[in-house]
């Protein structure tokens, strides 16, 4: 198993762009995160996901859309970006809810917004 | 979900023992106790978890006191490649609307010295 993966690594985008940060996990796991840390900070959820076609706000939504068309993929669109975007994005995954609750997460997209 | 509390930062000689403590002094009884770690520029790693009993498993203990109001996890040999930040983190598995979210506070930045 490759686990969750993320591209890009990283990514340098103007002020305005756009991007879809991508996320595959290859373990079957209904559940999907994405997390955003800032420097020096926890990290704190932006959108998950339960399974496929069903999607739900997390902490810090605003100005992310996320989509979730099959169990593997769940990725994160960054619409007009801000210097205030700039960030680690973690994805994450797990097993449904009455497993032990443990999440797996990816290597991380570092993103910077000039 | 019940807040914890956790020290900035503290140092550990390898070898040693790591005792990191977490005060969640409003734990609810359907609460877990979830302690994760993230090593420099990757993505978090679960350690452990809990409800009432100790914990152990290859990576560590997890003590936790009768009356679940703090925690303490123990890296029972410290080496260099524990240096990371310890996140403590509760979270009740039991409500619809918690869905597997951990919400992440500052951590406990551990060192390891030679």
């Amino acid at each position: 198993n490759a686990g969750v993966t993320q591209t890009p690594k990283f990514r340098i985008l103007k002020i305005g762009q756009s991007m879809t940060l991508q996320c595959t996990q290859d373990m079957n796991h209904n559940y999907m995160y994405w997390y955003r840390q800032d420097p020096g900070m926890g990290l704190k959820l932006i959108y998950y996901s339960v399974g496929a076609g069903i999607t739900d706000k997390g902490e810090v939504p605003n100005g992310y859309n996320v989509s979730r068309s099959t169990t593997e993929d769940f990725p994160l669109r960054l619409e007009l970006a801000a210097p205030s975007q700039t960030s680690v994005y973690f994805c994450a995954s797990s097993p449904t809810r009455d497993s032990s609750y443990e999440q797996y997460f990816g290597p991380g997209t570092r993103l910077t917004v000039t | 979900d019940a807040k914890t509390t956790q020290p900035p930062s503290m140092d550990c000689a390898e070898g040693r023992a790591a005792n990191l403590p977490c005060n969640h002094s409003t734990i609810s009884g359907n609460e877990y106790v979830y302690w994760y770690r993230q090593i420099h520029s990757q993505g978090p790693q679960y350690i452990i978890h809990g409800l009432k009993n100790n914990e152990t498993n290859e990576m560590a203990s997890l003590i936790i006191t009768e009356d679940r109001k703090s925690s303490t996890l123990i890296l029972p040999h410290a080496t260099l490649r524990d240096t990371a930040v310890y996140y403590c983190i509760v979270r009740d598995f039991m409500t619809t609307d918690s869905w597997g979210k951990l919400q992440f506070g500052a951590g406990t930045q551990v060192v390891v010295t030679p």
